[in-house]
């Protein structure tokens, strides 16, 4: 039983490239969450799902784009890569009912440049 | 909106000592949840308890447990017994009861001296 885990665990990007970080859950959660941390900060929403198919904008999503085609995976894209980017990003997964406790992959630490 | 204060930047302790992490928060909703997660130096995120707001009893989950003061929006985590180990990041969030999503703080690091 892996839990969450995300791809890649570290990139470097320039200025106006493209990526996808990649989420897998194992858990048959129904819920998926992106979030990002940057320096002496908690951690911020960005996008989530509370269904295949269906995604929400969370505080921060100006950037970013997420699909959640199949379950157990929710995908985070960045069109065009900025700086203010720079930041560790994690993901993570609950069920749909009480106490909803997130379970946290080990998140991927992205440098653009 | 909601919104989860964390006052103390960084807290030291002595080993086997105890030590209260402060939060506060705010919410209109009457329905929530209050979650403690600790981030080590290594980076995950380690879930460490859970309060209900309709809990009747304060949550306790070995060495830790979460004063709970809801007429005072508070949600205070004590560690019993500090151990080196526990040096670490210590996040307070709540759950929204909408998104189930989580609202962070913005953190204490707690360093246990030997």
């Amino acid at each position: 039983n892996a839990g969450v885990t995300q791809t890649p665990k570290f990139r470097v990007l320039k200025t106006g490239q493209s990526m996808t970080l990649l989420c897998a859950q194992d858990m048959n959660h129904e819920y998926m969450y992106w979030y990002r941390q940057d320096p002496g900060m908690g951690l911020r929403l960005i996008h989530y799902s509370v269904g295949e198919g269906t995604t929400a904008k969370g505080e921060v999503p100006d950037g970013y784009n997420v699909s959640r085609l199949k379950k157990q995976n929710f995908l985070l894209g960045l069109e065009s890569a900025a700086p203010s980017q720079t930041s560790v990003y994690f993901c993570a997964s609950s069920y749909s009912r009480a106490p909803y406790e997130q379970y946290f992959g080990p998140g991927t630490r992205l440098t653009v440049t | 909106a909601q919104k989860i204060t964390q006052t103390q930047p960084g807290m030291f302790v002595q080993e086997k000592e105890a030590v209260t992490l402060d939060c506060t928060y705010d919410t209109s909703d009457p329905s929530y949840g209050l979650f403690w997660y600790k981030q080590p130096s290594s980076g995950e995120m380690i879930f460490l308890i859970y309060q209900g707001s309709y809990d009747q009893q304060n949550a306790t989950e070995g060495r830790y447990s979460l004063n709970f003061q809801k007429a005072r929006k508070s949600a205070n985590l004590v560690i019993s017994a500090s151990q080196l180990g526990d040096s670490a990041m210590y996040f307070c969030a709540m759950r929204d009861a909408g998104r189930r999503a989580l609202t962070f703080g913005s953190g204490t690091r707690l360093q246990v001296q030997p």
